[in-house]
């Protein structure tokens, strides 16, 4: 079973669609969890950090349970321009483990 | 935000040489560099963790005699593909230990090409 796991893709989607993306990790002890965004042959971005609570940036929001070590991304109104591949990354004892990827193709 | 410059960004050479691959901190110092590989279509794998005037700490399965890398300055980390074979070509990059929520700082990448 791999440490960090996406849902396959790819997810092609119309201008203005909701699109959500799951992410599952294996190692309870985990202590970070994040989004990142990686454009076709660059680094990933940051996209944004997940907590408990739940946050949201704009058109972003991101969800942690920890119980069943789930994390959600979920992205409104989707533009052009988050096509990208959206990576689930946790943090364990100072190493980043990264999920498969999910890439999102918005056409318009 | 910290700023990590990588280079070179591609590089194409052929079966049997060595390519060196760097990574500069330019706004801080970096006691620990990480080095990613990245196959198309997978995620980033670690395969090594270096810190500055110490030995390397490699991931099961990396051959440390094949990725060679050097941690001898707070500035620069390199990582020496040596020997390179056309499975080695990949993306690498390189990024820094940092504050978590406020994001990690990423090398730009390098694509290597092994003919």
């Amino acid at each position: 079973r791999k440490e960090v796991e996406q849902d396959p893709g790819p997810f092609n989607v119309p201008e203005g669609a909701t699109v959500a993306f799951n992410c599952t990790y294996s190692n309870s002890a985990s202590q970070s969890f994040f989004w990142y965004r990686q454009d076709c042959r660059k680094e990933p971005k940051l996209l944004m950090s997940v907590y408990s609570s739940g946050n949201e940036d704009g058109r972003f929001t991101a969800q942690l349970n920890r119980a069943s070590q789930y994390i959600s991304l979920l992205i409104r109104d989707s533009k052009l321009s988050d096509s990208a591949t959206y990576l689930c990354v946790v943090a364990q004892g100072g190493k980043l483990i990264f999920g498969q990827g999910t890439e999102l193709s918005v056409k318009p | 935000g910290a700023v990590v410059s990588q280079h070179p960004s591609r590089v194409i050479c052929k079966s049997g040489t060595s390519v060196k691959i760097e990574c500069r901190s330019l706004d801080f110092q970096a006691t620990t560099m990480f080095w990613y590989r990245q196959f198309p279509k997978q995620s980033l794998m670690l395969m090594a963790t270096s810190n500055e005037g110490s030995k390397a700490t490699y991931e099961q399965g990396v051959e440390k005699d094949k990725f060679l890398i050097n941690h001898a300055s707070l500035t620069l980390s390199t990582l020496t593909v040596t020997s390179a074979h056309p499975e080695d070509s990949s993306f690498y990059i390189c990024r820094t230990g940092g504050q978590p929520n406020y994001g990690y700082t990423f090398g730009s990448g390098t694509r290597l090409t092994v003919v």
